[in-house]
């Protein structure tokens, strides 16, 4: 089993649209996560971090299981600029940042 | 401006001759990591530092080798290259949490190698 699964896709929306992306980990001792966004092409840059109580960035909520181990990304009015690729980002090794754990992406595209 | 910067962005070679990505980043970062991404395997680690002269191995280090001989500075050496070394490279830097840090990753802008 991958430490960090998450789903493919591609996740095709209309413009508008709520969607939610889900990432599951294997590590219970996981401390810390995170979302990445990846353009194409591009390098990964920091979306949000994850944090317990769940959290809000405008348009954009992370939410932690731990009793199911699994985050969430819910983005709520999707415009074309959300199109890319999430990446589930986890720290197996608690908080030394050693070796954090990327998942494999879930493609976005989001349609006019 | 803080950023991370990789060298070459694109390189073709022949298997066998020797190649160094170079990495330095601008803000004073401890951890450094190489990651490779290809289609369908998303992003693995291939080595990372936690400071000056300490590396590690991390999830895919065969035929690779780096060094940290200065803080900003974290070379990606390829002593044989083989057509299975072919992908992108990103090269990554961080502040950790273990510091005192976010523990946020920022990342070159990638080398695209290509192993004939």
């Amino acid at each position: 089993r991958k430490e960090v699964e998450q789903d493919p896709g591609p996740f095709n929306v209309p413009e508008g649209a709520t969607v939610a992306f889900n990432c599951t980990y294997s590590n219970s001792a996981s401390q810390s996560f995170f979302w990445y966004r990846q353009d194409c092409r591009k390098e990964p840059k920091l979306l949000m971090s994850v944090y317990s109580s769940g959290n809000e960035d405008g348009r954009f909520t992370a939410q932690l299981n731990r009793a199911s181990q699994y985050i969430s990304l819910l983005i709520r009015d999707s415009k074309l600029s959300d199109s890319a690729t999430y990446l589930c980002v986890v720290n197996p090794y608690g908080s030394s940042a050693r070796q954090l754990t990327f998942g494999s992406g879930t493609q976005l595209t989001v349609l006019p | 401006e803080a950023q991370v910067t990789q060298n070459p962005r694109y390189l073709i070679t022949v298997t066998g001759k020797k190649l160094t990505v170079t990495c330095s980043q601008n803000m004073n970062h401890e951890y450094m990591s190489w990651y490779r991404q290809d289609p369908g395997l998303g992003l693995r680690q291939i080595y990372y530092s936690m400071n000056v002269e300490v590396t590690d191995k991390g999830d895919v280090p065969e035929g690779y080798k780096v060094s940290r001989k200065e803080k900003r500075n974290f070379p990606l050496i390829l002593e044989s290259p083989s057509p299975n070394q072919t992908s992108l490279y990103f090269c990554a830097s961080s502040f950790p949490l273990s510091a005192g840090g976010t523990g946020e990753l920022f990342f070159g802008e990638g080398s695209r190698l290509t192993v004939l």
